[in-house]
């Protein structure tokens, strides 16, 4: 069974730019997650797509937005990107619950704000 | 809401010498616990996970954790380690029938040495 795949896999961009993040989640799962890792936040919940519709949301600027597609791929957007927003981005998926299911993490996004 | 404490941010060990890393938890609610690992580029892998039942889990690799309720805690322990478990380890909080977002502590380098 193929894992959860993330593309690209890094990014540079500059401050002001906007960013999209692609996530494949495992075959047969409908809720995708996205987090962000930093050394000094640790993971932090950005938000959950569940049959396309946003679930869950943590405490994020509406600069973060996501989407998820019929085939529960999913898709994390950052506008004008700022310095701060360097991290990895995670996306994990799982089969429904988000609070009791095993959560499968892709390998992350690696995102560099010049 | 619930929080994640990792009382330890590093801890060094010898190879086949036993470790224990530490997780406290605070909610007001019943709630599912989970310990992921993190290899170096990579997603973030479950080792276990506690729901309901036995207070004593046993995962992979092996890993086991005892589930405390009076403590709020959620120690991960193994008898004896290998140098490839050398990663970093999250533990993670999510409250039954409550928040469905898990919360993740800040980590915990187990870096073995031969």
């Amino acid at each position: 069974k193929a894992g959860v795949t993330q593309t690209p896999r890094y990014l540079i961009k500059t401050r002001g730019q906007q960013v999209t993040l692609s996530c494949s989640p495992i075959s047969g799962h409908r809720s995708v997650s996205w987090y962000q890792q930093t050394p000094g936040q640790g993971l932090q919940f950005l938000f959950e797509y569940f049959s396309e519709t946003q679930r869950n949301k943590g405490n994020f600027p509406g600069r973060f937005s996501g989407r998820q597609f019929s085939n529960s791929r999913s898709e994390m957007n950052v506008s004008t990107l700022e310095l701060g927003d360097s991290a990895l981005y995670l996306c994990a998926s799982s089969l429904a619950d988000l609070s009791r299911d095993e959560q499968f993490f892709g390998p992350g996004t690696r995102l560099t704000v010049l | 809401a619930q929080s994640v404490t990792q009382l330890d941010s590093q801890v060094p060990v010898f190879e086949e010498a036993p470790v224990e890393l530490r997780c406290n938890y605070s909610s007001s609610v019943s709630v599912y616990l989970f310990w992921y690992v993190q290899y170096p580029n990579q997603g973030l892998q479950l080792l276990l996970k506690y729901l309901s039942g036995s207070t004593l889990v046993k995962g992979i690799n092996g890993f086991e954790a005892e589930f405390n309720k009076s403590q709020t805690s959620f120690h991960l322990r193994k008898p004896s380690v290998h140098i490839s478990d050398t990663a970093e380890y999250f533990c993670a909080v999510s409250e039954g029938g409550g928040s469905y977002i898990p919360t993740f502590g800040r980590g915990t380098s187990l870096i073995v040495h031969p």
